[in-house]
């Protein structure tokens, strides 16, 4: 089945460590993107990626990272630099172009120990 | 100024009544717009687009248009306890290709 598969679901963090949650997508999409959703709000940009080897920050790319080495995936990279990071975080994917749907994996809940 | 703004709710309906959300926009340029339903503990799920002025009709769903007025409405028809749930208005941007969400507006439908 094609689809958007996000790794864990749940994610724990100590303070200082970094933690990676993965995203991969078998839709043959060219763009992917990460948001970060807090109790009650809405969806914010964190990163996102129209090619392999290109991303760009989003609104609240502080503390995070990112990498696009396949098409295939993009696996973020909560830093110890981000003080707050606890939030479900949703990975997206779309075929670039305007008018195109954006798809999104089922998401990981990251919380601080 | 937040690019999509939605009332945040909650909405409360009867099942069998039509819900009513709306969305508004900022920026003029946009082109796509898209509503995505999401269950608690969930992730969006998409359920309308639209990039035309005017309806469009999906079944029970009625996504509205106006680009003049710079806003965006979806109509649930004969309302199921199944469709409370939080729903998102989206925006296509064109400069990066980039999806604005609005906050939200929580739906309950009550039986």
């Amino acid at each position: 089945d094609g689809g958007i598969t996000q790794s864990p679901k749940y994610l724990f963090r100590k303070e200082g460590q970094n933690v990676t949650l993965s995203c991969e997508q078998n839709l043959n999409h060219d763009a992917m993107y990460w948001y970060r959703q807090d109790p009650g709000q809405g969806l914010r940009l964190i990163y996102y990626s129209q090619i392999v080897n290109d991303f760009q920050k989003g609104d609240i790319a502080e503390g995070y990272s990112v990498s696009r080495e396949k098409k295939e995936s993009f696996p973020l990279t909560v830093t110890s630099a981000q003080k707050n990071p606890t939030a479900f975080y949703l990975c997206a994917s779309s075929i670039a172009g305007i008018g195109e749907k954006l798809f999104f994996g089922s998401g990981t809940q990251l919380s601080v120990l | 100024q937040k690019e999509v703004e939605q009332n945040s709710g909650p909405l409360s309906v009867p099942e069998g009544a039509i819900a009513s959300l709306n969305c508004t926009y900022s920026d003029r340029g946009s082109q796509s717009f898209f509503w995505y339903r999401q269950y608690s503990g969930k992730s969006p799920e998409l359920i309308m687009f639209i990039y035309s002025n005017g309806d469009k009709e999906d079944g029970r769903f009625t996504a509205q248009l106006n680009k003049a007025s710079q806003y965006v409405s979806l109509l649930i028809r004969d309302s199921q306890p199944s469709d409370s749930a939080t729903y998102l208005c989206a925006v296509n941007i064109n400069s990066g290709n980039q999806f604005y969400f609005g906050t939200g507006t929580s739906l309950t439908v009550i039986p």
